[in-house]
């Protein structure tokens, strides 16, 4: 079973607007990390915004915050005030603590900013 | 500094070829990781050392060969690989593999192709 789905494989958003992408995951472990990576064109994967399971605050990161909803099991990504350089892929990751630990990927959203 | 060097950028090689791979990091970070990343697909873990001793091997093929000759420095030999071996390959470190809060760094990848 997919551990991490990102429902939509593209997006677009007019500059200047707030975009969310989502995700939800499928665990049974009670510890685990959220992770957002954004991946250009270049092939970089860049680190965006974590949230713990046991965090009670939403995490935000400059423009980046996450909408955690843990008992949907749901961890968007809001952008806000889009610029044209957030064009790139964007991938949704879970760490369970307990059950393996490495990260799982989600497919990934690709985000297309335009002017 | 959130850096890791990964070096080529670009590597064509033949299928009777030796070559390798080359990652760096000098954050201090003891676990690092080796990803496989085909086109529009999300990255698929590879290997992952701990204080430099392999730790995880996710079923790689043999010709595919992790090195890891100190903290800093992580290493993939490839030997006698095939066409379908064309892909993103992608190095991450993070501080101990562990810890709750995991956030993996990626380096800019090596865009391999073989023919």
């Amino acid at each position: 079973a997919q551990k991490i789905t990102q429902t939509q494989p593209g997006m677009f958003v007019q500059e200047k607007e707030a975009v969310t992408l989502d995700c939800t995951y499928d665990t049974s472990d009670q510890s685990y990390g959220l992770f957002w990576y954004k991946q250009p064109s270049s092939g970089e994967m860049i680190f965006l915004i974590y949230q713990g399971s046991y965090d009670e605050q939403n995490a935000t990161e400059g423009r980046y915050s996450l909408n955690f909803q843990k008992a949907r099991k749901s961890a968007n990504l809001v952008i806000s005030a889009s610029q044209l350089g957030d064009s790139a892929m964007y991938f949704c990751a879970m760490r369970e603590i307990n059950y393996g630990q490495n990260f799982v990927f989600g497919p990934g959203t690709r985000l297309s900013v335009l002017p | 500094d959130t850096e890791v060097t990964q070096t080529p950028k670009h590597l064509v090689m033949g299928m009777t070829n030796k070559k390798s791979l080359k990652c760096e990091q000098h954050m201090g970070h003891r676990a690092m990781y080796w990803y496989k990343q085909k086109a529009k697909k999300p990255p698929e873990l590879m290997f992952v050392y701990s204080y430099e001793k392999l730790s995880i091997n996710e079923s790689v093929p043999s010709r595919f060969s992790p090195e890891c000759p100190n903290s800093s420095l992580l290493n993939l030999h490839l030997h006698a690989l095939q066409p379908e071996d064309s892909a993103l390959y992608l190095c991450a470190s993070s501080p101990k593999q562990g810890l709750a809060k995991n956030i993996q760094y990626f380096g800019a990848g090596t865009r391999l192709s073989v023919l």
